[in-house]
């Protein structure tokens, strides 16, 4: 299987700051990764398709990017309704795999 | 925007099965491939199964850690995917959802429930 290796795994910043997380896949995986939101109760939301690809509603503060073994999701300006954990997810190699997850907190 | 419901969670012994069900509305649930995820408690996400549409040969696949215990199937015509799950164990309890695919192809994930909980627990 391919292991995603995601980096934080926590992370507490203040409104208005540029957040960055990594994930790094263990073999290829082309630009197959995708990257979610999930709010504590509910179930994951798509922020970034297809490693850069925004989908549709999300705000243009979330970016991603990256291909091959290496990829990056970036938020902009933080704002307070960011609060949530982040998840990569490759679907490049069978099975599909997640990273541990990186808890975002306000500063 | 598609709707996903998962439904059929609860709390079961182990040893023993349950159906979980995932009722679909706004899309051709036939055109596309369909998915379960879990999340155990405190823990992250986890694959469990994907079917194919009947167009691609509604085949299914599933994790190593279910394979044997669990069984997908989809009824295309009532828009419903289906996760029988058997000789249920401690471990799989977890929130489990139902996703569907972006592409008709099957490739990628766009759309997940809001889950339903598998409590198994004697």
């Amino acid at each position: 299987d391919t292991q995603m290796t995601q980096s934080p795994s926590s992370l507490s910043a203040s409104v208005g700051d540029r957040v960055t997380i990594t994930c790094q896949a263990s073999q290829d995986i082309s630009n197959s990764l995708n990257w979610y939101q999930q709010k504590p109760g509910k179930g994951p939301k798509v922020l970034i398709y297809d490693a850069y690809n925004l989908e549709t509603g999300v705000p243009s503060r979330f970016s991603g990017s990256g291909s091959g073994t290496d990829f990056t999701l970036t938020i902009t300006s933080l704002q307070p309704e960011d609060i949530a954990t982040y998840y990569c997810q490759q679907h490049g190699n069978f099975p599909p795999t997640f990273g541990q997850g990186t808890r975002l907190e306000i500063k | 925007e598609a709707q996903l419901v998962e439904s059929g969670g609860g709390l079961v012994k182990p040893g023993r099965s349950l159906r979980l069900s995932c009722t679909t509305s706004r899309f051709t649930f036939g055109d596309y491939a369909m998915a379960w995820f879990r999340q155990g408690p405190g823990k992250g996400l986890e694959w469990v199964s994907f079917i194919r549409s009947n167009s691609r040969g509604g085949t299914a696949e599933y994790a190593a850690s279910v394979k044997g215990r669990f069984t997908m199937s989809r009824d295309d015509s009532k828009s419903i995917a289906y996760l029988q799950m058997n000789s249920l164990k401690t471990e799989d309890t977890a929130v489990y959802y139902c996703t569907r695919s972006r592409e008709t192809t099957g490739r990628g994930v766009m759309y997940w429930g809001q889950g339903t909980l598998v409590t198994v627990s004697s």
